[in-house]
Protein backbone atom coordinates (compact mmCIF):
# COMPACT_ATOMS: atom_id res chain seq x y z
CA UNK A 1 0.00 0.00 0.00
CA UNK A 2 1.25 3.75 -0.87
CA UNK A 3 -0.82 5.52 1.00
CA UNK A 4 -2.24 7.15 -1.76
CA UNK A 5 -6.09 7.04 -2.76
CA UNK A 6 -8.20 7.36 -5.49
CA UNK A 7 -11.83 7.70 -6.20
CA UNK A 8 -13.88 6.43 -7.38
CA UNK A 9 -12.28 3.42 -8.54
CA UNK A 10 -14.85 2.60 -11.62
CA UNK A 11 -16.69 4.57 -13.49
CA UNK A 12 -18.85 4.31 -17.13
CA UNK A 13 -20.03 7.37 -18.93
CA UNK A 14 -21.20 8.46 -22.42
CA UNK A 15 -19.90 10.96 -24.97
CA UNK A 16 -20.06 14.34 -24.09
CA UNK A 17 -20.46 14.29 -20.60
CA UNK A 18 -17.88 15.79 -17.94
CA UNK A 19 -16.10 13.23 -15.00
CA UNK A 20 -14.51 14.19 -11.66
CA UNK A 21 -11.45 11.63 -10.40
CA UNK A 22 -10.30 12.47 -6.87
CA UNK A 23 -7.09 11.75 -5.60
CA UNK A 24 -5.37 11.64 -1.72
CA UNK A 25 -1.97 11.96 -1.71
CA UNK A 26 0.64 10.14 0.53
CA UNK A 27 1.00 11.96 4.02
CA UNK A 28 4.11 14.97 3.42
CA UNK A 29 3.59 14.48 -0.44
CA UNK A 30 3.20 17.89 -1.88
CA UNK A 31 3.08 16.80 -5.51
CA UNK A 32 0.51 14.89 -7.50
CA UNK A 33 0.47 13.90 -11.14
CA UNK A 34 -1.80 12.54 -13.13
CA UNK A 35 -1.41 9.79 -15.62
CA UNK A 36 -3.74 7.54 -18.59
CA UNK A 37 -3.01 4.39 -18.93
CA UNK A 38 -4.73 3.00 -22.47
CA UNK A 39 -4.97 -0.79 -22.63
CA UNK A 40 -1.57 -2.12 -23.72
CA UNK A 41 0.41 1.10 -23.19
CA UNK A 42 2.05 2.59 -21.20
CA UNK A 43 0.87 5.60 -18.43
CA UNK A 44 0.74 8.57 -20.37
CA UNK A 45 1.85 12.18 -18.30
CA UNK A 46 -1.48 14.31 -18.06
CA UNK A 47 -0.46 17.04 -15.62
CA UNK A 48 1.52 18.02 -12.19
CA UNK A 49 0.36 20.38 -9.62
CA UNK A 50 2.50 21.18 -6.79
CA UNK A 51 1.28 23.65 -4.00
CA UNK A 52 -1.52 23.74 -5.34
CA UNK A 53 -0.54 25.06 -8.96
CA UNK A 54 -0.09 23.26 -12.42
CA UNK A 55 3.45 23.00 -13.30
CA UNK A 56 3.30 20.90 -15.87
CA UNK A 57 1.51 19.10 -18.61
CA UNK A 58 1.55 16.47 -21.12
CA UNK A 59 0.09 16.34 -24.72
CA UNK A 60 -3.74 16.48 -23.50
CA UNK A 61 -6.11 18.80 -24.25
CA UNK A 62 -7.55 21.82 -22.25
CA UNK A 63 -10.89 19.99 -21.50
CA UNK A 64 -8.28 18.12 -18.87
CA UNK A 65 -8.15 20.19 -16.27
CA UNK A 66 -6.89 19.90 -12.51
CA UNK A 67 -7.22 21.39 -9.47
CA UNK A 68 -5.08 20.64 -6.20
CA UNK A 69 -6.21 21.93 -2.72
CA UNK A 70 -4.54 22.85 0.43
CA UNK A 71 -4.29 19.17 2.19
CA UNK A 72 -2.44 18.48 -1.50
CA UNK A 73 -5.60 16.12 -2.71
CA UNK A 74 -5.99 16.68 -6.07
CA UNK A 75 -8.92 16.25 -8.39
CA UNK A 76 -8.99 15.47 -12.36
CA UNK A 77 -11.71 17.01 -14.50
CA UNK A 78 -12.45 15.78 -17.97
CA UNK A 79 -15.00 17.45 -20.05
CA UNK A 80 -16.78 16.78 -23.35
CA UNK A 81 -15.86 13.07 -22.89
CA UNK A 82 -15.00 11.01 -26.04
CA UNK A 83 -14.52 7.51 -26.56
CA UNK A 84 -10.81 7.60 -26.52
CA UNK A 85 -10.94 8.65 -22.89
CA UNK A 86 -11.74 5.37 -21.76
CA UNK A 87 -8.88 4.20 -19.81
CA UNK A 88 -6.91 3.58 -16.50
CA UNK A 89 -6.15 7.35 -14.66
CA UNK A 90 -3.54 7.04 -12.28
CA UNK A 91 -2.44 9.78 -9.43
CA UNK A 92 0.83 9.20 -8.72
CA UNK A 93 2.42 11.35 -5.24
CA UNK A 94 5.83 12.29 -4.90
CA UNK A 95 7.40 14.20 -1.86
CA UNK A 96 8.65 17.33 -3.93
CA UNK A 97 8.65 18.13 -7.56
CA UNK A 98 12.41 17.92 -7.66
CA UNK A 99 14.04 15.60 -9.94
CA UNK A 100 14.72 12.20 -8.86
CA UNK A 101 11.67 11.90 -6.60
CA UNK A 102 9.90 8.67 -6.43
CA UNK A 103 6.18 8.46 -7.63
CA UNK A 104 3.97 6.53 -5.99
CA UNK A 105 0.58 5.51 -7.42
CA UNK A 106 -2.54 4.56 -5.92
CA UNK A 107 -5.41 2.13 -7.25
CA UNK A 108 -6.32 4.09 -10.19
CA UNK A 109 -9.57 4.56 -11.43
CA UNK A 110 -10.86 2.47 -14.41
CA UNK A 111 -13.27 4.92 -16.45
CA UNK A 112 -15.30 3.28 -19.70
CA UNK A 113 -16.69 5.94 -21.83
CA UNK A 114 -20.23 4.30 -24.00
CA UNK B 1 11.80 7.31 -32.18
CA UNK B 2 10.09 6.10 -28.80
CA UNK B 3 11.37 8.45 -25.58
CA UNK B 4 11.38 4.65 -24.08
CA UNK B 5 11.13 1.18 -25.22
CA UNK B 6 11.08 -2.04 -24.23
CA UNK B 7 10.29 -5.39 -25.81
CA UNK B 8 6.16 -5.98 -25.46
CA UNK B 9 7.07 -9.53 -24.74
CA UNK B 10 5.80 -12.11 -23.62
CA UNK B 11 9.15 -13.30 -21.72
CA UNK B 12 8.63 -16.73 -21.20
CA UNK B 13 10.55 -18.26 -18.39
CA UNK B 14 10.44 -21.28 -15.87
CA UNK B 15 10.26 -21.21 -12.18
CA UNK B 16 13.78 -20.53 -10.54
CA UNK B 17 15.49 -19.19 -13.95
CA UNK B 18 16.44 -15.88 -14.56
CA UNK B 19 14.34 -13.25 -16.27
CA UNK B 20 16.06 -10.42 -17.97
CA UNK B 21 14.02 -7.32 -18.88
CA UNK B 22 15.45 -4.65 -21.19
CA UNK B 23 14.66 -0.94 -21.55
CA UNK B 24 16.47 1.99 -23.31
CA UNK B 25 16.14 5.52 -23.57
CA UNK B 26 16.16 8.61 -25.86
CA UNK B 27 17.03 11.53 -23.31
CA UNK B 28 20.43 11.74 -22.43
CA UNK B 29 19.88 14.12 -19.64
CA UNK B 30 17.48 11.74 -17.79
CA UNK B 31 19.23 10.99 -14.21
CA UNK B 32 16.66 8.85 -12.85
CA UNK B 33 15.27 5.45 -13.83
CA UNK B 34 12.55 3.22 -12.35
CA UNK B 35 10.84 -0.42 -12.68
CA UNK B 36 7.77 -0.39 -11.71
CA UNK B 37 5.42 -3.89 -11.87
CA UNK B 38 2.18 -4.10 -12.57
CA UNK B 39 -0.77 -6.75 -12.36
CA UNK B 40 -3.25 -7.36 -14.39
CA UNK B 41 -5.84 -4.78 -13.73
CA UNK B 42 -3.86 -3.34 -10.73
CA UNK B 43 -1.57 0.07 -10.56
CA UNK B 44 2.07 0.24 -11.11
CA UNK B 45 4.09 -0.77 -8.30
CA UNK B 46 7.80 0.55 -7.54
CA UNK B 47 9.85 -2.32 -7.81
CA UNK B 48 13.35 -0.73 -7.63
CA UNK B 49 14.72 3.03 -8.78
CA UNK B 50 18.09 3.86 -10.00
CA UNK B 51 20.37 6.75 -10.02
CA UNK B 52 23.60 5.66 -11.03
CA UNK B 53 25.40 3.25 -13.16
CA UNK B 54 26.28 0.03 -12.30
CA UNK B 55 24.01 -2.19 -10.55
CA UNK B 56 21.65 -2.43 -7.76
CA UNK B 57 20.16 -5.29 -5.82
CA UNK B 58 16.93 -5.27 -3.59
CA UNK B 59 16.28 -8.99 -2.86
CA UNK B 60 16.07 -10.96 -5.73
CA UNK B 61 15.73 -7.96 -8.06
CA UNK B 62 19.16 -6.39 -9.63
CA UNK B 63 18.57 -3.21 -11.69
CA UNK B 64 21.69 -2.50 -13.89
CA UNK B 65 21.89 1.12 -15.78
CA UNK B 66 24.50 2.37 -18.06
CA UNK B 67 24.11 5.61 -19.46
CA UNK B 68 26.42 5.79 -21.97
CA UNK B 69 24.33 3.34 -23.98
CA UNK B 70 21.18 4.99 -22.26
CA UNK B 71 20.24 1.43 -21.63
CA UNK B 72 18.35 -0.02 -18.11
CA UNK B 73 17.77 -3.36 -17.33
CA UNK B 74 15.90 -5.52 -14.55
CA UNK B 75 16.98 -9.18 -13.53
CA UNK B 76 14.69 -10.95 -11.61
CA UNK B 77 16.51 -13.96 -10.25
CA UNK B 78 14.82 -17.46 -8.99
CA UNK B 79 11.32 -16.58 -10.79
CA UNK B 80 8.68 -17.30 -9.46
CA UNK B 81 5.20 -17.85 -10.76
CA UNK B 82 4.07 -14.31 -8.84
CA UNK B 83 6.15 -12.38 -10.57
CA UNK B 84 3.83 -13.32 -13.39
CA UNK B 85 3.21 -9.37 -14.19
CA UNK B 86 3.94 -6.83 -17.09
CA UNK B 87 7.23 -4.62 -16.07
CA UNK B 88 7.09 -0.74 -16.74
CA UNK B 89 10.49 0.70 -17.27
CA UNK B 90 9.93 4.61 -16.35
CA UNK B 91 12.77 7.28 -17.21
CA UNK B 92 12.11 10.44 -15.49
CA UNK B 93 12.72 13.88 -17.17
CA UNK B 94 12.67 17.02 -15.58
CA UNK B 95 12.37 20.49 -17.17
CA UNK B 96 10.84 23.28 -16.90
CA UNK B 97 10.66 22.84 -13.02
CA UNK B 98 8.82 19.83 -12.70
CA UNK B 99 9.50 15.75 -13.21
CA UNK B 100 7.34 13.29 -15.42
CA UNK B 101 8.03 10.37 -15.71
CA UNK B 102 8.11 8.51 -19.30
CA UNK B 103 7.34 4.98 -19.65
CA UNK B 104 7.57 2.23 -21.68
CA UNK B 105 5.16 0.32 -22.89
CA UNK B 106 5.65 -2.87 -21.01
CA UNK B 107 7.08 -6.31 -21.06
CA UNK B 108 5.19 -8.94 -19.88
CA UNK B 109 6.51 -11.54 -18.19
CA UNK B 110 5.19 -15.34 -18.10
CA UNK B 111 6.78 -17.49 -15.18
CA UNK B 112 5.58 -20.81 -15.45
CA UNK B 113 6.05 -23.85 -13.18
Amino acid sequence: ETGVTQSPTHLIKTRGQQVTLRCSSQSGHNTVSWYQQALGQGPQFIFQYYREEENGRGNFPPRFSGLQFPNYSSELNVNALELDDSALYLCASSLASGSGETQYFGPGTRLLVL
Amino acid sequence: QKEVEQNSGPLSVPEGAIASLNCTYSDRGSQSFFWYRQYSGKSPELIMSIYSNGDKEDGRFTAQLNKASQYVSLLIRDSQPSDSATYLCAVNMFSGGYNKLIFGAGTRLAVHP
